[in-house]
């Protein structure tokens, strides 16, 4: 069975503090997808990234850089210099299989304030 | 469309009562996911439908719960004789199959009293 284990369930910080976001995953599959989706109070998911199992490079883009690493089974998402905005529920999600297009597995959340 | 619409944004109904919730996927997006927010939760899966295969229907949570999708685009998710535990935000997504970024709408907040 997939998992997605995302331990903080409540994270706050000072505007332009620098956090990380934690994602820990469970799967068998040995091709397999990761993402990140950001939740502002607004309410749609807005996807962030995908990375697929085959590649264990960090990205970074503008403030944010993710981390992934197959050896702990762990995605976990950095915001550099955080900004009010950032302010949002994030999930962490995993998709498993050759086919790719199944269903997304989404850990619990992490809800992020960003105090001013 | 430009984006996954869903419809209507906002359901009140009584306990008991049916209820149909609209989703347009992104036109020729191939796959369509039901996923459920209950408040303060995350998401949880409920049916996936991947072109003309049969759906996987693992996550509905009862035999209330039903979902079609017509000619490989609109899909109605319907629930019978509604509970109050059924209150939650119904979120649907699109993708144009392959492991690419998955497109969700707006939602639709059910509200059961």
């Amino acid at each position: 069975a997939q998992k997605v284990t995302q331990a903080q369930t409540e994270i706050s910080v000072v505007e332009k503090e620098d956090v990380t976001l934690d994602c820990v995953y469970e799967t068998r599959d040995t091709t397999y997808y990761l993402f990140w989706y950001k939740q502002p109070p607004s309410g749609e998911l807005v996807f962030l990234i995908r990375r697929n199992s085959f590649d264990e490079q960090n990205e970074i883009s503008g403030r944010y850089s993710w981390n992934f690493q197959k050896s702990t089974s762990s995605f976990n998402f950095t915001i550099t210099a955080s900004q009010v905005v950032d302010s949002a529920v994030y999930f962490c999600a995993l998709s498993g299989g050759i086919q790719g297009a199944q269903k997304l597995v989404f850990g619990q959340g992490t809800r992020l304030t960003i105090n001013p | 469309g430009a984006g996954v619409s869903q419809s209507p944004s906002n359901k009140v109904t009584e306990k008991g009562k049916d209820v149909e919730l609209r989703c347009d996927p992104i036109s020729g997006h191939t796959a369509l996911y039901w996923y459920r927010q209950s408040l303060g939760q995350g998401l949880e899966f409920l049916i996936y439908f991947q072109g003309n295969s049969a759906p996987d229907k693992s996550g509905l949570p009862s035999d209330r719960f039903s979902a079609e999708r017509t000619g490989g685009s609109v899909s109605t998710l319907t629930i019978q004789r509604t509970q109050q535990e059924d209150s939650a935000v119904y979120l649907c997504a699109s993708s144009q199959g392959g492991p690419y970024g998955y497109t969700f709408g707006s939602g639709t907040r059910l509200t059961v009293v």
